[in-house]
C-alpha cells in the first residue's frame, strides 16, 4: 500500500517567510509525528498526535513552529518567520500502534 | 532523561565481509528498541524492532540485532555486506509501553568497498 508522503520534496525561502510542510499518514494510522532532521543537531522529535488527544509539543524548539491535524489525517507543519538554523529536512512519521514508525521521505527545507 | 549512542561514526567494510555496529543506550528501565536505516535523500526504514522476548532478533534483509540487558546494547549485525547496504544507520528507543517519541543515536555511516 502506498506509504507516508511529504510534500513538498524540497522548499527554498527566504529568511522571515512562512513556510508549511504537509505530510500524509498510511490511511488508518492514527499516530503521527513530526521529526527534525540536521547536521548539527541530528534527528529530533518535534509533535505527536494520538487520535483526537491533545499533541505533544514538547519537542517544538521555538514558538515559531506550530502543527496541526485535520480529521485525523493530514498534517501541516508551519513555520512562521523562517530563520537560517531552520534549515533541515523535516520528517513525518506515522503509526498505527504507536510502536513502529514508518517515516516519509522527508521536506528539504532550505533557508536563504 | 534516555539518551543512545552510536560510538562509530563511519565505518567502512568490504562486500561480504560481515558488519557489526554498536548501540548503547541510557535509560531507566528497558525501552524499546529499534534499528532504522537511511539512504541517501530517503526517510527512514525500519529494520528491526526488540519489544521483549528473544534477545536476538531477525529482521529485514538479513539483519539482526541483539539486545544484551547487562551491557545496554543493541548492536546491529550482518553475516555478509551487500555494496547495496551502504547507507547510514540509526539506532533508536522509545520508552516501553509506548513509542510515542523516538530517541535516536547520532548513526553510523557505513561505506562498502567492492
Amino acid at each position: 500500500g502506498a506509504g507516508v508522503s511529504q510534500s513538498p520534496s524540497n522548499k527554498v525561502t527566504e529568511k522571515g517567510k512562512d513556510v508549511e510542510l504537509r505530510c500524509d499518514p498510511i490511511s488508518g494510522h492514527t499516530a503521527l509525528y513530526w521529526y527534525r532532521q540536521s547536521l548539527g543537531q541530528g534527528l529530533e522529535f518535534l509533535i505527536y498526535f494520538q487520535g483526537n488527544s491533545a499533541p505533544d509539543k514538547s519537542g517544538l524548539p521555538s514558538d515559531r513552529f506550530s502543527a496541526e491535524r485535520t480529521g485525523g489525517s493530514v498534517s501541516t507543519l508551519t513555520i512562521q518567520r523562517t530563520q537560517q538554523e531552520d534549515s533541515a529536512v523535516y520528517l513525518c512519521a506515522s503509526s498505527f500502534n504507536s510502536y513502529e514508525q514508518y517515516f516519509g521521505p522527508g521536506t528539504r527545507l532550505t533557508v536563504t | 532523561a534516555q539518551s543512545v549512542t552510536q560510538p562509530d561514526i563511519h565505518i567502512t567494510v568490504s562486500e561480504g565481509a560481515s558488519l557489526e555496529l554498536r548501540c548503547n543506550y541510557s535509560y531507566g528501565a528497558t525501552p524499546y528498541l529499534f534499528w532504522y536505516v537511511q539512504s541517501p535523500g530517503q526517510g527512514l526504514q525500519l529494520l528491526l524492532k526488540y519489544f521483549s522476548g528473544d534477545t536476538l532478533v531477525q529482521g529485514i534483509k538479513g539483519f539482526e540485532a541483539e539486545f544484551k540487558r547487562s551491557q545496554s546494547s543493541f548492536n546491529l549485525r550482518k553475516p555478509s555486506v551487500h555494496w547495496s547496504d551502504a547507507a547510514e544507520y540509526f539506532c533508536a528507543v522509545a520508552p516501553s509501553g509506548s513509542a510515542r517519541q523516538l530517541t535516536f543515536g547520532s548513526g553510523t555511516q557505513l561505506t562498502v568497498l567492492p
